[in-house]
């Protein structure tokens, strides 16, 4: 059965401070895929990437950026100069091949982000 | 382009009722996929479709339905509501179904009392 961990329930830090957010999952699946989400305060997740698993080459996108290593097992994000904006709950889902197809997101518990000013 | 559309954003219903709750896709996107948010549980997975046929289900009683019309919109419902099944309830569209973006509406917030 597929699973994803984030053991971080809530993370505090001030503003311009760097943080990395940790994600651990497990699959029996070979191919799978790995997200990311945000969720402000108004509840609307917001995507922020999407990795294969046959894709372990780090993703940069300005001040965010995504460690994938199979070997562990973890998706971890980091983001760097932490602003205030960014506080909201980041979610990490792995997606599996569905015997009918689709889609089907399993969803970690989410890492409460506030950035202080 | 207009993002994912739910209606009504906020639902108080007593226990025993029924509720239908309603989810826009973006254009074009043909899978709309719900997901129930609860402080206890987190975000489950409830069900997709794609083409007016339910592709996955998750492990909600069958108190939980849905379905979704030719336009690509689709229906939630929930039968003699328990107070249990106040939660956000998401709905995520994608362009294709396997295993893509999914893009979230900003939910319904359905309190049970």
């Amino acid at each position: 059965a597929q699973k994803v961990t984030q053991a971080q329930t809530e993370i505090s830090v001030v503003e311009k401070e760097d943080v990395t957010l940790d994600c651990v999952y497990e699959t029996r699946d070979t191919t799978y895929y790995l997200f990311w989400y945000k969720q402000p305060p108004s509840g609307e997740l917001v995507f922020l990437i999407r990795r294969n698993s046959f894709d372990e080459q780090n993703e940069i996108s300005g001040r965010y950026s995504w460690n994938f290593q199979k070997s562990t097992s973890s998706f971890n994000f980091t983001i760097t100069a932490s602003q205030v904006v960014d506080s909201a709950v980041y979610f990490c889902a792995l997606s599996e091949a569905q015997r009918g197809g689709g889609n089907k997101l399993t969803f970690g518990t989410g890492t409460q982000l506030k950035v202080e000013l | 382009k207009a993002g994912v559309t739910q209606t009504p954003r906020y639902l108080i219903k007593t226990r025993g009722q029924q509720v239908t709750l309603s989810c826009s896709p973006i254009s074009g996107h043909r899978s709309v996929s719900w997901y129930q948010q609860t402080p206890g549980q987190g975000l489950q997975f409830l069900f997709e479709y794609f083409s007016e046929t339910q592709r996955n289900k998750g492990n909600f009683p069958g108190r939980f339905s849905g379905r979704q019309f030719s336009n690509s919109r689709s229906e939630m419902n929930v039968s003699t509501l328990e107070l249990g099944d106040s939660a956000l309830y998401l709905c995520a569209s994608s362009y294709v179904p396997e295993n893509t973006e999914a893009f979230f509406g900003q939910g319904t917030r359905l309190t049970v009392v």
